[in-house]
């Protein structure tokens, strides 16, 4: 799996817009770009993922830089629920069906300020 | 909304003892997936299940592990004889089959079970 970097932690304030960035220079051409948070003493949630556009849910929007090799997770309005470490994960298109793990890295752990 | 459950939530057991963790993953999802994180580390996979079978297991995931669907709902990840080591919190996931069209999946987590190794 293609590595990412992520910033060890941001500090944000609550009801403010949060940006956190990942690097992943070494992506492929057929690399989802997945994340996942984990929310204090819970197992890790699906946020969003994308390919090559920008991606929006109810939960988050995802930026991706036009060449790939970096995207942006937003947060429009964080709340203190939104405290959490937040991973930015790569995923192949796999080759056969099958099950397919999460490769999980150190993340950004987030604060939210009240 | 349909969710992952885990029990049970802690487990304390003596060094050498089996154990059995038990995850009930959402009904229709085929791929099923056991990770662990031991206390301020990152998450880590162990092994991947589909179709029955293993489909990818991890370094950690040794001849004391073992994984079982013994029935439709459950899923369970057997430790024979634990270690310290293998203090951590084990989460389940499970997530759809990839269907045509389909490139990528979302997984699903449990609460996790927290193991204490004694």
């Amino acid at each position: 799996d293609a590595k990412t970097t992520q910033p060890n932690s941001m500090e944000s304030n609550e009801e403010e817009p949060v940006h956190l960035p990942c690097n992943h220079s070494t992506i492929s051409g057929t690399d989802y770009i997945h994340w996942y948070r984990q929310l204090p003493s819970q197992g890790p949630e699906y946020v969003i993922h994308g390919l090559t556009s920008n991606v929006n849910n109810r939960m988050a929007s995802l930026a991706i830089a036009e060449d790939r090799k970096s995207s942006t997770l937003i947060l429009h309005r964080a709340t203190l629920r939104d405290a959490a470490v937040y991973y930015c994960i790569l995923r192949d298109k796999p080759i056969i069906q099958g099950a397919q793990k999460l490769v999980f890295g150190q993340g950004t752990r987030l604060t939210i300020n009240p | 909304e349909p969710e992952v459950t885990q029990t049970p939530s802690h487990q304390v057991t003596q060094m050498g003892q089996e154990v059995i963790l038990r995850c009930v993953p959402i009904s229709n999802h085929l791929y099923f997936y056991w990770y662990r994180q031991i206390l301020g580390q990152k998450v880590e996979f162990l092994v991947s299940f589909y179709n029955n079978e293993i489909s990818e297991k991890s370094e950690i995931f040794d001849d004391q592990f073992s994984v079982e669907r013994p029935d439709g709902s459950n899923f369970t990840l057997k430790i024979r004889s634990t270690k310290l080591e293998d203090s951590a919190m084990y989460f389940c996931a499970s997530s759809e089959a990839l269907l045509w069209g389909k490139d990528t999946d979302t997984q699903y987590f449990g609460p996790g079970t927290r193991l204490t190794v004694l």
